[in-house]
């Protein structure tokens, strides 16, 4: 069965800071990863994905995820975080097997300390 | 504007009340999901269609039913069968093969 972890409930990061938000994933075949982020009380916004190709993958807002096979993860990360980063973050994956079901994370809280 | 919209954003359902969730998308996307969000469970599916007239349940369908009869349009109703229906309800629908886009949202608490 397909699944997605997020091992951090929480992230505290400084402004300034990089931030990683952890994301591992169990898929047979290929994945097709996402993430997105909630702001409170809004849907959820798209930030990046990686279907196939380069391992590092840029997104929106200065975000940037790193595929890696290996250690089947996809780590969203930022060079420096800003305050108004702050909130929830949802890692996906769809599965390979033709139904085009989403399977979602539990999310990661993200607090950007000013 | 392109865009998804639900509403109501916030509704109040009465013990042994049906009531629906609306979700209408103008993006011209084949696919459109249900999930319900609950605090530290991530989103769960309820229902999902792929084309019009047509729809398969999720992996929480039980209590919940939907209909597709316009590309742009599908509600979800939550049956008085559904024991605790309090929660966020979110619409998305696809865009080709990836990534999803959601709507704001629907904010469901019983009284």
């Amino acid at each position: 069965a397909q699944s997605v972890a997020q091992p951090e409930d929480q992230v505290k990061v400084a402004e300034g800071n990089p931030l990683t938000v952890k994301c591992t994933y169990s898929v047979s075949g290929n994945p097709y990863l996402f993430w997105y982020v909630q702001y409170p009380n809004r849907g959820l916004q798209f930030l990046l994905k990686y279907i196939t190709g380069d391992n590092l993958v840029k997104g929106s807002y200065g975000f940037e995820a790193e595929f890696n096979k290996s250690q089947t993860s996809f780590h969203l990360k930022k060079p420096s975080a800003l305050v108004s980063d702050s909130a929830l973050y949802f890692c996906a994956v769809r599965d390979n097997i033709g139904t085009y079901k989403y399977i979602f994370g539990t999310g990661t809280r993200l607090k950007v300390l000013a | 504007d392109g865009g998804i919209t639900q509403s109501p954003k916030y509704l109040f359902r009465k013990e042994g009340q049906n009531v629906t969730l609306s979700c209408e998308q103008n993006l011209n996307h084949d696919a459109m999901y249900w999930y319900r969000q609950d605090p530290g469970q991530g989103l769960r599916l309820i229902y999902y269609s792929q084309i019009v007239n047509d729809f398969q349940k999720g992996d929480i369908a039980e209590g919940y039913s939907v209909s597709r009869e316009k590309k742009e349009s599908f509600p979800l109703t939550v049956t008085s069968a559904q024991k605790n229906p309090t929660a966020f309800y979110l619409c998305a629908s696809r865009k080709d093969l990836y990534e999803q886009f959601f709507g704001p949202g629907t904010r469901l608490t019983v009284l």
